[in-house]
C-alpha cells in the first residue's frame, strides 16, 4: 500500500462547479500536510497548507480527517485556470520526510 | 528574485554518458533536494542536503551522486547514464527541514537516455 494515495482522476467539470479531491495516507504519525498544484511541464507551487481545523483560502478549503487519516481539498466556483494536477504532501513527525502523492487531475471546462 | 534556478531544461543522453544537473537558489534556504517524477509514481526523493555541508540519501540513490557545492548551490551528476533513469528532475529548496516545510521547486530538467 502506498503511504500517500491519490485518485488520478481526471475529475472534469463545468466551470462554476464545485470540485473536492481526497488524499489518504497510512503512517498515523504523519503531522503537517500540505496541497500543492502542479500545472503541465511546470513545477508544484506550494496551494496551501492544512491545519487541525481546517482552513480557507479564497474559494479553496482544506480539511484534515484524522480519525480516517485523510486530508481533502474543495474548490468552489471552479475557474478555467484551476486546471491542473493537485499534489498532497504529508511529513511524519519522527524523520520530517515529505512524502507526495501521484496527484489528481482536475480539468474545467468552459 | 529568481527562486531556484536549474539547468538545462532539456537534455538527450545515451546509454553510459555522464552529466551533471545544476541547481542554486538565492533565498538563503538551508535545505536543497533533488527528486525525479515520473508518470504515476509521484515525485520520488533522489537526495537531499539538510544544510550546507551534509547530504544524505533519499527514496530513490542509486546511479546518482551530489554535492552541495555551498549554501546556494546542490548538483546532480548520474555516472553511467541508463534509460531507467528518463525522467524529470526537479532540484527544490526550503528554509530548514521540519514539520512545516515548504518547498520552492525550480523549473524542472527533462531527461531522456537513449
Amino acid at each position: 500500500r502506498k503511504e500517500v494515495e491519490q485518485d488520478p482522476g481526471p475529475f472534469n467539470v463545468p466551470e462554476g462547479a464545485t470540485v473536492a479531491f481526497n488524499c489518504t495516507y497510512s503512517n498515523s504519525a504523519s503531522q503537517s500536510f500540505f496541497w500543492y498544484r502542479q500545472d503541465c511541464r511546470k513545477e508544484p507551487k506550494l496551494l496551501m497548507s492544512v491545519y487541525s481545523s481546517g482552513n480557507e483560502d479564497g474559494r479553496f478549503t482544506a480539511q484534515l480527517n484524522r480519525a480516517s487519516q485523510y486530508i481533502s481539498l474543495l474548490i468552489r466556483d471552479s475557474k478555467l485556470s484551476d486546471s491542473a494536477t493537485y499534489l498532497c504532501v504529508v511529513i511524519s513527525d519522527s524523520s520530517y520526510k515529505l512524502i507526495f502523492g501521484s496527484g489528481t487531475r482536475l480539468l474545467v471546462r468552459p | 528574485n529568481a527562486g531556484v534556478t536549474q539547468t538545462p531544461k532539456f537534455q538527450v543522453l545515451k546509454t553510459g554518458q555522464s552529466m551533471t544537473l545544476q541547481c542554486a537558489q538565492d533565498m538563503n534556504h538551508n535545505s536543497m533536494y533533488w527528486y525525479r517524477q515520473d508518470p504515476g509514481m509521484g515525485l520520488r526523493l533522489i537526495y537531499y542536503s539538510a544544510s550546507e555541508g551534509t547530504t544524505d540519501k533519499g527514496e530513490v540513490p542509486n546511479g546518482y551522486n551530489v554535492s552541495r557545492l555551498n549554501k546556494r548551490e546542490f548538483s546532480l551528476r548520474l555516472e553511467s547514464a541508463a534509460p531507467s533513469q528518463t525522467s524529470v528532475y526537479f532540484c527544490a529548496s526550503s528554509e530548514a527541514r521540519g514539520l512545516y516545510e515548504k518547498l520552492f521547486f525550480g523549473s524542472g530538467t527533462q531527461l531522456s537516455v537513449l
